[in-house]
């Protein structure tokens, strides 16, 4: 079957340092990415998107970077701030699959002062 | 734009008991909404995905007959834990979809289930 992965569990990073966050998926069929981040008790915030179609793509202060070959997904934000500290998902999307996302397992993500 | 809420935010029930979780698009009507459990420290597991109108599809390993999902209309979506026990407890999150087809999925902000 399908796995969206993460390499690591958690991450932290010092105040105002560039933080990546990275993601491996299985099925060469995923066409459509997404990163999310979810504060502790609420619900997945979308962060930034990518289509199979693009290998960058950025966003205000974060970027997307999508490696079809390895099948690697990567997400980096610049200046990290507290605000920042959650839990980072990956997910994916194959065409035709009624728009079912595929999570990974996620990275917790912690800003240190 | 592209609101999604979830009623009641949090809910604590006896064991045996049944709790229904309502799902709503405010501002966009969804053709699909998608239901996800989350246990502590865990991703995001699919539940089950409603389209309005049609019985829902379960993910494999979800029990349709305790975990009853209605989509009556373009803007609501509920789901009825049945009979719940200690092990339903979880946080519920719902997703809608819109009707102009595309990938993005709106996240409502979880429902805490707690079943003593």
């Amino acid at each position: 079957g399908e796995s969206v992965g993460l390499h690591l569990p958690t991450l932290s990073v010092q105040e105002g340092d560039n933080s990546i966050i990275n993601c491996a998926y299985s099925n060469s069929a995923s066409d459509y990415f997404i990163w999310y981040k979810q504060e502790s008790g609420k619900g997945p915030q979308f962060i930034i998107d990518i289509r199979s179609n693009m290998d960058k793509r950025q966003g205000q202060r974060v970027t997307v970077l999508l490696n079809k070959t390895v099948k690697h997904l990567s997400l980096q934000i610049a200046a990290t701030q507290p605000g920042d500290s959650a839990v980072y998902f990956c997910a994916d999307l194959i065409s035709g699959s009624a728009r079912q996302l595929t999570f990974g397992s996620g990275t917790q993500l912690t800003v240190l002062p | 734009g592209a609101v999604v809420s979830q009623h009641p935010s949090w809910v604590i029930c006896k064991s045996g008991t049944s709790v229904k979780i309502e799902c709503r698009s405010l501002d966009f009507q969804a053709t699909t909404m998608f239901w996800y459990r989350q246990f502590p420290k865990q991703s995001l597991m699919l539940m089950a995905t409603s389209n309005e109108g049609s019985k829902a599809t379960y993910e494999q390993g979800v029990e349709k007959d305790k975990f009853l999902i209605n989509h009556a209309s373009l803007t609501l979506s509920t789901l009825t834990v049945t009979s719940a026990h200690p092990e339903d407890s979880s946080f519920y999150i719902c997703s809608a979809a819109g009707l102009a087809g595309g990938n993005e999925q709106f996240f409502g902000p979880g429902t805490r289930l707690t079943v003593l």
